[in-house]
């Protein structure tokens, strides 16, 4: 079946800049994470969501950072004002019950 | 605060050698040790898991060495093949919580 996909696989936005990253899980998964991974780097957790509600928003880094999943299933990962050190890969995952975490190609974000 | 240490940060090995990479990790309430790969470009790819009731897991080339008592645990990749090229990251989850902690990463170059 299809794994997880994220939209856009790269984005280039201005410094200042509202984007949005998309996330479509695998079929059925209730649990859905988001990482951020910056060059050289492992991923770092954002938030976590198990269906609707975010059960863990600790590694958002500020209150630019914004995600929402309305439906359990596809999630949206917001960033307002957009700064030069937000660049880096953003990874959406998710999970069944079994918990393994099964990963997207990411989105590359660029802020120029 | 570093939860996971890994090292090497980069390995080159010779076709059909051993290649080792090592975690440590400071969380005791860890009970969840994984490994990905992860390819240029691609998100990272569930490669093994152990959990602390066992020592040892093996799955065809690959295997986990865990020592609970050190803290550490281990992927040894036998007969190593240059298709194995890429960047591996070990991680860790505990309990109730089910982010995942990476370490950084190691690169590994396998020479054919």
């Amino acid at each position: 079946g299809a794994g997880v996909s994220q939209t856009p696989s790269n984005k280039v936005t201005e410094k200042g800049k509202y984007v949005e990253l998309r996330c479509d899980p695998i079929s059925g998964h209730t649990a859905l994470y988001w990482y951020r991974q910056s060059l050289g780097q492992g991923p770092e957790f954002l938030i976590y969501f198990q269906g609707t509600g975010a059960a863990d928003d600790s590694g958002l880094p500020n209150d630019r950072f914004f995600a929402v999943r309305p439906e359990g299933s596809v999630s949206t990962l917001k960033i307002q004002r957009t700064e030069r050190g937000d660049s880096a890969v953003y990874l959406c995952a998710s999970s069944s019950q079994y918990n393994e975490q099964f990963f997207g190609p990411g989105t590359r974000l660029t802020v120029l | 605060q570093q939860q996971v240490k890994q090292s090497p940060q980069s390995l080159i090995v010779q076709k059909g050698g051993i290649s080792i990479i090592n975690c440590a990790y400071e969380n005791t309430a860890f009970d969840y040790f994984p490994w990905y790969q992860q390819f240029p470009g691609k998100g990272p790819a569930l490669l093994i898991a152990i959990r602390p009731d066992v020592s040892e897991k093996k799955e065809g080339r690959f295997t986990i060495s865990f020592n609970k008592s050190a803290k550490q645990f281990s992927l040894h990749i036998m007969d190593s093949q240059p298709g194995d090229s890429a960047t591996y990251f070990c991680a860790a989850r505990g309990g109730s919580n089910y982010k995942l902690t990476f370490g950084k990463g190691t690169l590994l170059t396998v020479n054919p």
